[in-house]
This record gives C-alpha cells, structure tokens and sequence, in this order.
C-alpha cells in the first residue's frame, strides 16, 4: 500500500520565525510531487509541482526541495506571518493519474 | 474566470436516496478527479477521469459512480448513501498530471 508520510502534524511558530516540513512518499514509480496550501474554510490552492530530483521551487516566502531518489520533499517558509497559518498538503503520483495525499502540516502563525 | 464549480454546497439527505452532485471547469481540462475529506485522514481520491468516457477508481471507489459524457462535467452520483459518505467532498481538474490540480469549493454532505 503507498503511503504519503507528513510531518509534523502540526506545529505552532512566533511571526518573523522561519520553519520546514517534511513530506515522505515512495521513491519508486515517481512521476510528481505536489505541494498545496489548504486554508481553514476554502478549497486547496496549488503551490507547487515537483517533478526532477533535485528540484527547487520558490514562490515568495515558500520554497521547496525534492529528492526523488530517498523520497522526501521539504517546504520552507521565511519569515512566517500570520497570513501563512494554514494545512499544507503534499500529494505523490506515479503517473497513472492517481494522487496520494498525505494528512498535511497543520501551521498557525502567532503574532 | 478559470474555476471549478461545485453543486450542491451544501445538503443534508436520508440513507438510501440517490443524489448527484456536479462539478463543472471552464479551463478545458481533461483530467478531473473527485475527493473525500475525512478528520484524520487525508484527501482521499474516489474516482478519476482522463478525459471524457474514460474513468478509473481511485483509492474509495464504493458507493459512488461517476460519468464524464463532455470534458467539462464530471458529476458524482451517490445510488444509495449510507451515513458513512458523509463527508467534505471536493473536485478538481488540470490539464496534466505534473499540472497543478485546481479544486472546487467542496461540498458538505450529510447523510442522516
């Protein structure tokens, strides 16, 4: 049975703090690796799609790493704000069209 | 405006009265997929299209069917709900598998 492995679960972080979080997924078969943010109320938004090893992706504040070959991405964020708190997703495919989503990152921001 | 649309948003039903719920895109994507969200678990996926008359179960298949008769529709239908479907349900879509996936606005069904 795959599995999608987040940790951690959740985690409390001070403004201004920079944090990461880990996603494991299986290293073999792999197509693509998908990050989404997830706010309380809304539907899931696409942040990033990983698919080389290697693979480094920024979009302001977040950026992301992959490495396909011990099946682990990370997502950094600098400088946390309160606007950052949300459920951060990963999803692994291996090319047949299904996702699988691991449980999330469960991030709140304090001020 | 590219989106997913989702309908109902809301509902509250009995077990055992069939009911449908629609997803439609507007951005001409061929893969579309529908989610359950339970507490705990993650997105779960139930069933998936690759274009249209081309489906395939997901991870959560049972009790649910799906069609996908135009590309821009993909509605899952519920025969029979028992109270063990309800759940967040989401849709989404994208033009290809290393695409972004775009989602719906979920919908929250109740199944009494």
């Amino acid at each position: 049975i795959l599995n999608v492995e987040q940790s951690p679960q959740s985690l409390h972080v001070q403004e201004g703090d920079s944090t990461n979080f880990t996603c494991s997924f299986p290293s073999s078969n792999f197509y693509a690796l998908h990050w989404y943010r997830w706010e309380t109320a809304k539907s899931p938004e696409a942040l990033f799609v990983m698919t080389l090893n290697g693979d480094e992706k920024k979009k302001g504040r977040i950026s992301a790493t992959l490495n396909t070959k011990e099946g682990y991405s990370y997502l950094y964020i600098k400088g946390s704000q309160p606007e950052d708190s949300a459920t951060y997703l990963c999803a692994y495919t291996s090319g047949t069209y299904k996702y699988i989503f691991g449980t999330g990152t469960r991030l709140k921001v304090l001020a | 405006e590219a989106q997913v649309t989702q309908n109902p948003r809301y509902l509250i039903t009995v077990t055992g009265k069939k009911l449908t719920v629609t997803c439609s895109q507007n951005m001409n994507h061929e893969y579309m997929s529908w989610y359950r969200q339970d507490p705990g678990l993650g997105l779960r996926q139930i069933y998936y299209s690759m274009n249209v008359e081309v489906t395939d179960k997901g991870d959560v298949p049972e009790g649910y069917k799906v069609s996908r008769k135009e590309k821009r529709n993909f509605p899952l239908i519920l025969e029979s709900p028992s109270p063990n479907q309800t759940s967040l349900y989401f849709c989404a879509s994208s033009g290809r598998m290393d695409n972004e996936q775009f989602f719906g606005p979920g919908t929250r069904l109740t199944v009494l």
